[in-house]
């Protein structure tokens, strides 16, 4: 079945780093992304991997991929108050040509 | 242009009326969507057009009436709402129905719709 899950919150100090993690089902998926909501807004995609990939790379952020055992997560690197937000995770729900999103984690930030 | 914009920003209806949602998009998509998103919730796909015809709708009751008047336009007429369809209504757009990772979904800020 479709399912993403997803811690609900995450804090972390200004300047540390935030790891935001998500495990998923469709061992097909091609694609797994990671959207930003920010409160009264749409959603932003801020980077995906192909499934072939065990890392990305993008400036503060990185991605890792085990698809052994269908896990993903995104680390933003040097957390600044600017990255308090909701953050989903979202598989490529191939049998379906559809993305399914998991239940977002909410990222706050301390000074 | 990199923007989808949703009128109105805010909506407040009752169970009777009939009301209209609304989405453009001038990126030249050919593929643009409707999400349900209730509070601390995930987005839910509702429908997808694809070149103008409606390619997906995930079982959506039939008082949500989607509509794809032109390439740049979306809408969803509403009748006869529960107040359980209370929500942010999300609309999407992108190149093509594809779900290739680089063909990203571009968001609008959706439209917080309120049944009473």
């Amino acid at each position: 079945g479709e399912d993403v899950e997803q811690s609900l919150f995450l804090s972390v100090r200004e300047g540390d780093s935030s790891v935001i993690n998500c495990t998923y089902t469709d061992s097909s998926s091609t694609y797994l992304y990671w959207y930003k909501q920010e409160p009264g807004a749409g959603l932003q995609l801020l980077t995906y991997i192909f499934s072939n990939m065990d890392m990305k790379q993008d400036q503060r952020l990185t991605v890792l991929l085990n698809k052994k055992d269908k896990h993903l997560s995104l680390r933003i690197a040097d957390t600044q108050t600017g990255d308090s937000a909701i953050y989903f995770c979202a598989e490529m729900y191939s049998s379906a040509s559809k993305i399914i999103f998991g239940s977002g984690t909410r990222l706050s930030i301390r000074p | 242009d990199t923007e989808v914009t949703q009128t109105p920003k805010h909506l407040v209806m009752g169970m009777t009326n009939k009301k209209s949602l609304k989405c453009e998009q001038h990126m030249g998509h050919r593929a643009m969507y409707w999400y349900k998103q209730k509070a601390k919730k995930p987005p839910e796909l509702m429908f997808v057009y694809s070149y103008e015809k409606l390619s997906i709708n995930e079982s959506v009751p039939s008082r949500f009436s989607p509509e794809c008047p032109n390439s740049s336009l979306l809408n969803l007429h509403l009748h006869a709402l529960q107040p359980e369809d209370s929500a942010l209504y999300l609309c999407a757009s992108s190149q093509d129905q594809g779900l290739a990772g680089d063909n990203e979904q571009f968001f609008g800020p959706g439209t917080r719709l309120t049944v009473l």
